[in-house]
């Protein structure tokens, strides 16, 4: 009964591969989102996305793809993954956006992204 | 901008002694305001919240209350555990942000038997 959930949890590759990452949550959100939290353990927002449709797009290279199939699953498609992009990802869903009561964030438990 | 700055660690303390994290933001209007904590090799849990000013949340013996005048959220318990042990982050949601969380940087805490 997991409630956001990520796979795979430890990913390990190679510069200039294309991998991604998917993320699916059941309980019944409206709204997904990307974080990445980097070695310092500083979180930022990457994408978000409300009912299939992209709401934020925070300033990532445009070698990172969101893809929303439906509105429980939002994935996380790299392309040529550099050493940077070294990091933990964290999906998170909330029930809406925009700042009401019911904005709380569940996250998952996150992927560990190793580009060697 | 909007933004949270949190209080440098790591926090070492002994078990049993009490915890303050501090925490203040800057922001447009009147955000919502939380604590997340990160266990060791896991994802982020919410800890605590509070929506408006004055508001107190509260749970697992951890209080914060938010204070409009003062633009602080700080972190509070009385009595803590070496199950506390954790990375917390304060962080903010300003309302029509279309659910753009900001976190501080973390705070490690550190408890001893």
């Amino acid at each position: 009964d997991t409630a956001v959930s990520q796979t795979p949890k430890y990913l390990v590759t190679q510069m200039g591969n294309d991998k991604s990452i998917k993320c699916e949550q059941n309980l019944g959100h409206d709204t997904m989102y990307w974080y990445k939290q980097d070695s310092k353990k500083f979180l930022k927002i990457m994408f978000s996305y409300n009912n299939k449709e992209l709401i934020i797009n925070e300033t990532v290279p445009n070698r990172f793809s969101p893809k929303s199939p439906d509105k429980a699953h939002l994935n996380l498609h790299i392309n040529s993954l550099e050493l940077g992009d070294s990091a933990v990802y964290f999906c998170a869903s909330s029930q809406d956006a925009g700042g009401t009561i019911t904005d709380t964030q569940y996250f998952g438990p996150g992927t560990r992204l190793t580009v060697l | 901008g909007n933004s949270v700055t949190q209080m440098e660690g790591p926090v070492t303390l002994s078990e049993e002694a009490f915890l303050t994290i501090n925490c203040t933001y800057t922001a447009t209007g009147y955000p919502s305001l939380f604590w997340y904590v990160q266990y060791p090799g896991e994802g982020l849990q919410l800890l605590l919240k509070a929506t408006k000013a004055d508001d107190k949340g509260s749970n697992k013996g951890f209080e914060a209350t938010y204070r409009k005048e003062t633009t602080s959220f700080h972190l509070e318990k009385g009595s803590v555990q070496v199950s506390d042990s954790a990375v917390y982050f304060c962080a903010l949601i300003r309302r029509g942000s279309q659910g753009n969380l900001i976190f501080g940087k973390g705070t490690k805490l550190s408890v001893k038997p």
